[in-house]
């Protein structure tokens, strides 16, 4: 089945500084890639659509220059965590479909950022 | 509008069977999806419905009614490794996936 890879699985890193997370579909080509985050006992929570040679789609709330999102192809989408934050420590997880909309999505195994 | 509910939480016995509801409302549908998630880890895929009915699928099965706005997902022979959180999502008319908050199933021995 579909396979999507996620990396780092965890990640600790000082407040002020920059992660980066890449999210690569393994055994197919994702036009589309969405980022999650997800906090302790809640619902996940899309932050953005990434889409293959163009912007991504933030929702409502996420600012966008603080999650850079870049797909630079239709294996690969990395989300940037610019200036973290204590308060961006979370769960975040990627997923991409495998076949058009209606299709369901796969997701890596999430990041789990620690900002001290 | 569009939301989504499910039970917060559900409690059974190894070997028995449940039943997991999820209701929505939506003015547009593409389908449902139901996802495993344990704790720490991504949500794996379960099962998808477009269409009125049950698939079946091994021990788990899933159940549409579209009219109804009405979906469950039953587990039977329950294992304790089928403790987690169960997510029940739906697909908009623009294709976007709507979250549940998730069902935490406890499986007692």
């Amino acid at each position: 089945g579909a396979v999507v890879s996620q990396h780092p699985s965890r990640v600790i890193c000082k407040s002020g500084t920059s992660v980066k997370i890449e999210c690569r579909s393994l055994d197919f080509q994702a036009t589309t890639m969405f980022w999650y985050r997800q906090f302790p006992k809640q619902s996940l929570m899309l932050m953005a659509t990434s889409n293959e040679g163009s912007k991504a789609t933030y929702e409502q709330g996420v600012e966008k220059d603080k999650f850079l999102i870049n797909h630079a192809s239709l294996t690969l989408s990395t989300l940037t965590v610019t200036s973290a934050h204590p308060e961006d420590s979370s769960f975040y997880i990627c997923s991409a479909r495998e076949r058009g909309d209606g299709s369901p999505l796969h997701f890596g195994n999430g990041t789990r950022l620690t900002v001290t | 509008g569009q939301n989504i509910d499910q039970p917060t939480e559900m409690t059974a016995t190894e070997g028995a069977i449940v039943q997991i509801n999820c209701t929505y409302q939506t003015s547009g549908f593409n389908g449902l999806f139901w996802y495993q998630q344990h704790a720490g880890e991504a949500p794996t895929f379960l099962s998808y419905n477009v269409l009125d009915g049950l698939e079946e699928k091994g021990r788990f099965s899933s159940f549409l009614s579209r009219s109804k706005g009405y979906s469950y997902l039953l587990l039977k022979e329950l294992q304790m490794k089928d403790s987690a959180s169960y997510l029940c999502s739906f697909m908009d008319s623009k294709f976007q996936l709507i979250w549940g908050a998730g069902t935490k199933l406890i499986i007692k021995p």
